[in-house]
């Protein structure tokens, strides 16, 4: 069974500080992708990155960096230069094949 | 371009009326579809996938049951709703099965239930 773990239900940080949201997962399926996905208070689930298992390199989307270190299972998402607008709840999770299973979510304050 | 409609937008029923929500995706074939559960303030649960017409997995046992009649339409139904099935509920497709990564997927707008 796959299982993914957000420990930091809530964080505030500080506008233009990098933020990092931890992210530990445990499967025992050789081959997977990782997600996160931001939802604002509006409810909209919005992609933000994904990490194939067999990928060699972290992968990286504008201002969203997956921290991928594969052998202690984490995947934890590194927001560089934080903004306002990016103050919501971020949901990390794990797919393979058919379904993907979320964590609880962390949600981030960012302070002006 | 694909998109996802789910609809109504917001719902409030009695206990112990009926259900349906409706969900429906364009712009792609034979997608894999699913039935989240999210309450206020906590993360997503998985209700209900479905890889195929009339293919239908359930993820929690309850007194919800979820029916695909087309290949990309997907309803979610209850015959008594209870105060504790209130919450948002998001529909999401994604591509049929590509490897054993998984594909990202994307979420309909969602529909939040009241039930009093």
């Amino acid at each position: 069974a796959q299982k993914i773990t957000q420990t930091q239900p809530g964080m505030f940080v500080q506008e233009k500080e990098a933020v990092t949201l931890d992210c530990t997962y445990d499967t025992s399926d050789p081959s997977y992708g990782l997600f996160w996905y931001k939802q604002p208070s509006s409810g909209e689930m919005i992609f933000l990155i994904y990490q194939g298992s067999y990928d060699q390199q972290n992968a990286t989307e504008g201002r969203y960096s997956l921290n991928f270190q594969k052998a202690r299972k984490s995947a934890n998402l590194v927001i560089s230069a934080s903004q306002l607008g990016d103050s919501a709840m971020y949901f990390c999770a794990i797919a393979r094949w058919d379904k993907i299973i979320f964590g609880k979510g962390t949600r981030l304050h960012i302070l002006p | 371009s694909q998109t996802i409609h789910q609809w109504p937008a917001t719902l409030v029923q009695p206990v112990g009326s009926p259900l349906s929500l409706e969900c429906t995706v364009e712009g792609t074939s034979n997608p894999n579809l699913y039935w989240y559960r999210q309450a206020a303030g906590r993360g997503l649960q998985l209700l209900f996938y479905s890889v195929g017409i009339g293919q239908i997995s359930s993820e929690v046992p309850q007194n919800l049951s979820a029916s695909r009649p087309q290949d990309r339409q997907f309803i979610l139904s209850s015959k008594k709703l209870l105060l504790s099935d209130s919450g948002f509920y998001l529909c999401a497709w994604s591509s049929s099965l590509t490897s054993g990564g998984g594909d990202e997927q994307f979420f309909g707008p969602g529909t939040r239930l009241t039930v009093l």
